[in-house]
C-alpha cells in the first residue's frame, strides 16, 4: 500500500498568515490521483481538494492544492480564524485507499 | 439537501457483532459508490469498505477482510455494514462518505455523514 507521510505534524501560525502543509508519498500516485480534508473537532472531514490540484465545490480560492508524483502541497494563503483545524491527504490512485497522518493548524 | 446519516453504533464486547446504517437523501443514490471510513479515537482516518453503484462490487481493507461486509439497498437508499468478529482495534466512528464516482473503484469522497460510534469492550 502506498503510505502517505505528512508534514509537519503541527502548524502554528496567526491568522493571516500563509500555511504551508506537505504530503509525500512512498511511491507515485497513480495520475495525481490525491485529496485533501479538512477535520474540525468533532465534526466530519470536509472535501477540499481532489486531483491534487482542483477545488471541491464551494471551497475558498485561498485554498489551493499542488504537486505530482510522490510530493504534494496544501496552501491555505491567508489563514481565517475558521482554517484551524486538521487537514489529511488522501490517495485513490492505488488499491488500498490510503490517508496521511494529518498535519494540525494551531493558532499561535 | 444532501445528506447521510449513520445509525447503529454502541458498545459490544470483543467477538461480537454490530450492524451500522447509513440513509442517503438529496442526490440520485443508485449512481454513485459508497464508502465506510472509520476513525479510532485521537487518530487518524482509515479507510474500511466500498461498495459500487449497483451493489456488485466490494472491497475491504485488509483490517476488516473476512470480518466485516458492506452492502446497499437501492430501493431504500441505504448503506449497511456488517460487522463480525469484532476485535477492541475496531473502535471508532464509523462514518459514511459518498464516493465521488459512479466505478467500480473507490475514489475520493464529497460527502460526508457526521458518524456513528462503535465501542468493543469487555
Amino acid at each position: 500500500e502506498i503510505v502517505l507521510t505528512q508534514s509537519p505534524g503541527t502548524l502554528s501560525l496567526s491568522p493571516g498568515e500563509r500555511a504551508t502543509l506537505s504530503c509525500r508519498a512512498g511511491q507515485s500516485v497513480t495520475n495525481d490521483y490525491l485529496a485533501w480534508y479538512q477535520q474540525k473537532p468533532g465534526q466530519a472531514p470536509r472535501l477540499l481538494i481532489y486531483g491534487a490540484s482542483s477545488r471541491a465545490t464551494g471551497i475558498p480560492d485561498r485554498f489551493s492544492g499542488s504537486g505530482s508524483r510522490t510530493d504534494f502541497t496544501l496552501t491555505i494563503s491567508r489563514l481565517e480564524p475558521e482554517d484551524f483545524a486538521l487537514y489529511y491527504c488522501q490517495q485513490y490512485g492505488i488499491s488500498p485507499l490510503t490517508f496521511g497522518g494529518g498535519t494540525k493548524v494551531e493558532i499561535k | 439537501q444532501v445528506q447521510l446519516v449513520e445509525s447503529g453504533g454502541g458498545v459490544v464486547q470483543p467477538g461480537g457483532s454490530l450492524r451500522l446504517s447509513c440513509a442517503a437523501s438529496g442526490f440520485t443514490f443508485t449512481n454513485f459508490g459508497m464508502n465506510w471510513v472509520r476513525q479510532a479515537p485521537g487518530k487518524g482516518l482509515e479507510w474500511v469498505a466500498f461498495v459500487r453503484y449497483d451493489g456488485s462490487n466490494e472491497k475491504y481493507a485488509d483490517s476488516v477482510k473476512g470480518r466485516f461486509t458492506i452492502s446497499r439497498d437501492n430501493s431504500k437508499n441505504t448503506l449497511s455494514l456488517q460487522m463480525n468478529s469484532l476485535r477492541v482495534e475496531d473502535t471508532a466512528v464509523y462514518y459514511c462518505a459518498k464516493d465521488s464516482k459512479g466505478s467500480s473503484w473507490p475514489y475520493y469522497m464529497d460527502v460526508w455523514g457526521k458518524g456513528t460510534t462503535v465501542t468493543v469492550s469487555s
